[in-house]
């Protein structure tokens, strides 16, 4: 059965960073595209970043270009996003998802998300 | 960007009816869109691929086309456990990009 477990999600002030990791199991996590999609309180789905297979490719919405970092790690079957310079507006529930692109691409498993929310 | 926009934002339907929700995309993303279930403080639910193929296990109730830009969600006969919101997204380019969600809510 496939699994994307999220923690790291906390209270943290503008300014702060933190640190969001998803374990994955159930599955070759090596083989799969992985994404971070966030989710503002009462909002919609906002994509956020994705990370290529091995790393080796990696993109970003635009208002979080310089300040997350999307990484892996494929023997520990886990992604992070290490997000520094937080913002109010980056406050929402992130969840980690595989994305099916062998063929048509699709996110085909969601995590149950962490909550990140940024205030003073 | 690729912008997706929804129609309606909203939407009372009862059981029963037969409901259709739109999406359009700024341009041409051929069959690459997938439509998503989600229910309150819940994470989303897969439900169609490439415009119109249904994930298994997901209701035959549920169907998608597409015409040029623009992509329709339909579902024949609501029944309960189908009251949600549910987003749209395509997966042409990245980054990806959701429509912005249409709350289907019971009259």
């Amino acid at each position: 059965e496939v699994q994307l477990v999220e923690s790291g999600g906390d209270l943290v002030q503008p300014g702060g960073s933190l640190r969001l990791s998803c374990a994955a199991s159930g599955f070759t996590f090596s083989r799969h595209w992985m994404t971070w999609v966030r989710q503002a309180p009462g909002k919609g789905l906002e994509w956020v970043a994705n990370i290529k297979q091995d790393g080796s490719e990696k993109y970003y919405m635009d208002s979080v270009k310089g300040r997350f970092t999307i990484s892996r790690d494929n023997a520990k079957s886990s992604m992070y996003l290490q997000m520094n310079s937080l913002r109010a507006e980056d406050t929402a529930v992130y969840y980690c998802v595989r994305e099916w692109d062998y063929g048509p691409a699709y996110f085909d498993y969601w995590g149950q998300g962490t909550l990140v929310t940024v205030s003073s | 960007d690729i912008q997706m926009t929804q129609s309606p934002s909203s939407l009372s339907a009862s059981v029963g009816d037969r409901v259709t929700i739109t999406c359009r995309a700024s341009q041409s993303i051929s069959s690459s869109l997938n439509w998503y279930q989600q229910k309150p403080g819940k994470a989303p639910k897969f439900l169609i691929y490439a415009a119109s193929s249904l994930q298994t296990g997901v209701p035959s109730r549920f169907s998608g086309s597409a015409s040029g830009t623009d992509f329709t969600l339909t579902i024949s006969s609501l029944q309960p456990e189908d009251f949600a919101t549910y987003y749209c997204q395509q997966s042409y380019s990245i980054p990806r990009t959701f429509g912005q969600g249409t709350k289907l809510e019971i009259k």
